[in-house]
C-alpha cells in the first residue's frame, strides 16, 4: 500500500522567503509528527498531532514555524521568513498506534 | 540537552563480522526503545524495538540487549552485510508519545 508521501522532495528558497512542506500520512494513521534532521545531527522533534486533540508544539523551534493537520489527514509545516539555518531534510511520520512511526523520504530544504 | 546519546557516530565492520552501537538515555519515563535504519535518501524505517520489561529481544540477525538499571540500550547486527551499511538511529519514547532521538551512527560494512 501507499507510504508516506512528502513535497516538494527538494525546496530550494531565499534567505526570508516563506516555505510550505507538505505531508500526506498512510489512510487510517491517526497520529503525525514533524521532525527536522539537519547535516549529521540526529531527528529533532517539532511537532506532534493526534486525532483531534490539540497538537504538541513543545518542539518548533521558533514563532516562523507552524504546522496544521486538516481533517485529521494532510499536514502542511510553514516556515516563514526562512533562515539558512533552517536548512535540513523535514521528515514526516505516520502512525495508527503510538510506538509504530512510519516516516516519509523527507523534503531537502536549502536556504540561500 | 540530548535526551539520547549513541555511540559510536561511526562504525566500520568486515563483512560477517558483529555490529554494536551504543545508546544511553536519563529519562526514566521512557517505556519504549525502537531502531532505525537509514538509507541515503530516504526516511528512517523501523528495524527493532524494545520495551523495558525484556532484557533482550532478537529478529533474525538483529538483537537489542537492554540494560533497565543502567539506563542503556544496544543494537547488535550479526553476521554483517554490505547490505547493512546504512545509517543506524537509536530513540525513545515517553508516556506522552514523543520520540527522541540518537545523533545516528554511520556503519560500513567492507566486503
Amino acid at each position: 500500500g501507499a507510504g508516506v508521501s512528502q513535497s516538494p522532495s527538494n525546496k530550494v528558497t531565499e534567505k526570508g522567503k516563506d516555505v510550505e512542506l507538505r505531508c500526506d500520512p498512510i489512510s487510517g494513521h491517526t497520529a503525525l509528527y514533524w521532525y527536522r534532521q539537519s547535516l549529521g545531527q540526529g531527528l529533532e522533534f517539532l511537532i506532534y498531532f493526534q486525532g483531534n486533540s490539540a497538537p504538541d508544539k513543545s518542539g518548533l523551534p521558533s514563532d516562523r514555524f507552524s504546522a496544521e493537520r486538516t481533517g485529521g489527514s494532510v499536514s502542511t509545516l510553514t516556515i516563514q521568513r526562512t533562515q539558512q539555518e533552517d536548512s535540513a531534510v523535514y521528515l514526516c511520520a505516520s502512525s495508527f498506534v503510538p510506538d509504530t512511526q512510519y516516516f516519509g523520504p523527507g523534503t531537502r530544504l536549502t536556504v540561500l | 540537552q540530548q535526551q539520547v546519546k549513541q555511540s559510536p557516530q561511526s562504525l566500520i565492520v568486515q563483512k560477517g563480522g558483529i555490529s554494536i552501537i551504543n545508546c544511553a538515555y536519563e529519562n526514566t519515563a521512557f517505556d519504549y526503545f525502537p531502531w532505525y535504519q537509514q538509507f541515503p535518501g530516504k526516511g528512517p524505517a523501523l528495524l527493532i524495538a524494545i520495551r523495558p520489561d525484556v532484557s533482550e529481544k532478537k529478529e533474525g540477525r538483529f538483537t537489542i540487549s537492554f540494560n533497565k538499571s543502567a539506563k542503556q540500550f544496544s543494537l547488535h547486527i550479526m553476521d554483517s552485510q554490505p547490505g547493512d551499511s546504512a545509517t543506524y538511529f537509536c530513540a525513545a519514547q515517553n508516556t506522552g508519545n514523543q520520540f527522541y532521538f540518537g545523533t545516528g551512527t554511520s556503519l560500513t560494512v567492507i566486503p
